[in-house]
């Protein structure tokens, strides 16, 4: 059974511009969160979302915004990147009864912002 | 949401027992307890959870105390690829928690060859 996937892997943007990423999640699991891990603030929720709707979400700016395809595979986006935004982001997906606080993380995709 | 707290370290050398302590002194009664670990360059990965009982599964084994205010994770013999972070979290299923999982700093664990 394949893990979740999150692409790019790497990329490095500079300040200003804005950038999307992408999870598929585990085949059948239909919530999908995201996570933002810094060396300073560790690992913080950003926002979750079950058959394309959002239904928990974090304490970041609105320049953090995400979305859910039908397909369950979920896109996250940050505009005005700032150097602050560098970090790891990680998805995670759980199965359809999901409330049990077992998530699947995926490798991250790791963000400089320049 | 209720608090954790764990040692920031701890050293063990292969192929001997660890165990991880973690204090959850204002754990309400519908807080599951969940570990949590991340090795060097991934993400999070899940190791474990329970809610009253003590549970075992192939990776670890979590005694919870009598109070649920603490709780151990058991490593019952240590690898040099369980070298890692590990975290104790406390998820209310309950609440509307969807998908949220509040990490704090961890325990780095060594583990000497």
């Amino acid at each position: 059974k394949a893990g979740v996937t999150q692409t790019p892997r790497y990329l490095i943007k500079t300040r200003g511009q804005q950038v999307t990423l992408s999870c598929s999640p585990i085949s059948g699991h239909r919530s999908v969160s995201w996570y933002q891990q810094t060396p300073g603030q560790g690992l913080q929720f950003l926002f979750e979302y079950f058959s394309e709707t959002q239904r928990n979400k974090g304490n970041f700016p609105g320049r953090f915004s995400g979305r859910q395809f039908s397909n369950s595979r979920s896109e996250m986006n940050v505009s005005t990147l700032e150097l602050g935004d560098s970090a790891l982001y990680l998805c995670a997906s759980a199965p359809i009864s999901p409330n049990t606080g077992e998530l699947f993380f995926g490798e991250g995709s790791r963000l400089t912002v320049l | 949401d209720a608090k954790t707290t764990q040692p920031n370290s701890m050293e063990s050398n292969e192929e001997e027992p660890v165990h991880l302590p973690c204090n959850h002194s204002t754990i309400s009664g519908t807080d599951y307890i969940h570990w949590y670990r991340q090795l060097p360059s991934q993400g999070p990965e899940y190791v474990i959870h329970g809610l009253t009982s003590n549970v075992n599964n192939r990776m670890a084994s979590l005694a919870i105390a009598e109070d649920r205010k603490s709780s151990t994770l058991i490593l019952h013999r240590a690898t040099l690829r369980d070298a890692a972070v590990y975290y104790c979290i406390l998820f209310n299923a309950g609440g509307t928690s969807y998908g949220k999982l509040t990490f704090g700093q961890g325990t780095i664990l060594t583990v000497h060859p």
